[in-house]
């Protein structure tokens, strides 16, 4: 059983540019949760989408966006990259919204 | 604010010690406690949790035991190891859903051989 899946592993990007990161959840999981973890913190809540609505925001600017696919595949994206963005983007996954989340490796984004 | 209050920030033990890392919550609607392992360079990874109509749960060397009264939960590790060492983060799935989860700021352990 394959776990969840993020891609890219890493990126660079330069200030005022755009990212797209993606996550394919585990198999059978429709809950799709993105995570912020910036160097010595915990992961900090950006969204939740289950059965692709968007059932949670957390406290991060219009310039994060997200949405899940049909096959509940999500993307996460940010506009207009602050040197601040740079962090380990991680995608946890869940069989509904009361349930276990696993996450997945994570993209790791520096903002040059 | 949001976040889980998580002490301490690091924790040193010898090998064979136990080593106990304790979070506080502030919503009393908080219904969900996972802990999370994360070694360096890797994912976060599951490893115990607790709902609130429980006191306490066990797996193996590990338990979390939970305070509802206080609003807070520990997580016992017995009979450390080296390979025990990583940072360690308490969570707080909050309300009526657990696709939210706030996290404390995390624990380092380390344990010497």
């Amino acid at each position: 059983d394959a776990g969840v899946t993020q891609s890219p592993t890493h990126l660079i990007k330069t200030r005022g540019q755009q990212v797209t990161l993606r996550c394919s959840p585990i198999s059978g999981h429709k809950s799709v949760s993105w995570y912020q973890q910036v160097l010595g913190q915990g992961p900090q809540f950006i969204f939740q989408y289950y059965e692709k609505e968007e059932r949670g925001r957390g406290n991060f600017p219009d310039r994060f966006s997200a949405r899940q696919f049909p096959n509940y595949s999500s993307e996460l994206n940010v506009n207009a990259l602050l040197l601040g963005d740079s962090a380990l983007y991680l995608c946890a996954s869940s069989l509904g919204t009361a349930n276990e989340q696993f996450f997945g490796p994570g993209t790791r984004l520096t903002v040059l | 604010g949001e976040n889980v209050e998580q002490h301490p920030s690091t924790l040193s033990v010898q090998e064979g010690d136990s080593a106990v890392i304790k979070c506080t919550y502030s919503d009393s609607a908080s219904n969900y406690f996972p802990w999370y392992k994360q070694e360096l360079g890797k994912r976060p990874q599951l490893i115990i949790d607790i709902r609130s109509n429980v006191g306490e749960k066990k797996d193996q060397r590990i338990a979390v035991t939970l305070n509802k009264t206080a609003k807070h939960f520990s997580l016992h590790i017995t009979e450390t190891q080296p390979e025990d060492s990583a940072v360690y983060f308490c969570a707080d799935g909050r309300g009526s859903t657990l696709g939210r989860l706030y996290f404390g700021r995390g624990t380092q352990l380390t344990v010497w051989p």
